[in-house]
């Protein structure tokens, strides 16, 4: 089975250009979350959708928006992009999205913003 | 706010010992524990998930084991191998009732022949 699959896997942008990122969960999954993780740090969590509904936001600013659609795919869009939105943008699914499940990580999306 | 701590400096270990890597945690007490692994550029692997009834969990080579009263969790590979060289990450459940994590920043492992 796939695991959870993200595209692009890696892009450039300028500053002040806005990007999309999108993820396609495992099969069955009906949960998606987004990490965005800076070199040498852990990744951070941003979002979680379960069943179209964000259930949760990290302490991200605005210009980070999210979205999940019927087939449980998502998009994670990041506007007037800065330079310290470089980084590697994780999407992350889990079964139910509950408290607890095991969350099953993609490969990522390498943004470099120059 | 809640703080995950983990050994900044890589641990460098012979080939068929042991490795343990720490994982503490103040200002909070997460009911389950997840711990992965990265090879770089990659996404992290699911290696163990542990709750907090649960003092210790075996795969394989793994062992988890979970204090909820030092708030700390430890991470072993015995007979480790050079294919083990990676970065482990301890994510403990946050508090809130849904599920994120919140990452250590890691520790780097290098298992030498």
């Amino acid at each position: 089975d796939a695991g959870v699959t993200q595209s692009p896997t890696h892009l450039i942008k300028t500053r002040g250009q806005h990007v999309t990122l999108r993820c396609s969960p495992i099969s069955g999954h009906k949960s998606v979350s987004w990490y965005q993780q800076v070199l040498g740090q852990g990744p951070q969590f941003i979002f979680q959708y379960y069943e179209k509904e964000e259930r949760g936001r990290g302490n991200f600013p605005d210009r980070f928006s999210a979205r999940q659609f019927p087939n449980y795919s998502s998009e994670l869009n990041v506007n007037a992009l800065l330079l310290g939105d470089s980084a590697l943008y994780l999407c992350a699914s889990s079964s139910q999205g509950a408290w607890g499940d095991t969350i099953y990580f993609g490969e990522g999306s390498w943004l470099t913003v120059v | 706010s809640q703080k995950i701590e983990q050994n900044s400096e890589a641990l460098n270990i012979q080939e068929g010992k042991t490795a343990t890597l720490t994982c503490n945690y103040t200002n909070y007490s997460p009911a389950y524990l997840q711990w992965y692994r990265q090879d770089p550029g990659r996404g992290p692997v699911f290696l163990l998930l542990i709750r907090e009834n649960e003092k210790e969990k075996r795969k394989e080579r793994l062992k988890v084991t979970f204090d909820t009263t030092l708030k700390q969790s430890l991470f072993h590979i015995t007979a480790s191998q050079p294919a083990d060289s990676a970065t482990y990450l301890c994510a403990p459940g946050a508090p809130g009732g849904y599920n994120k994590l919140i990452f250590g920043a890691g520790t780097r492992l290098a298992v030498h022949p």
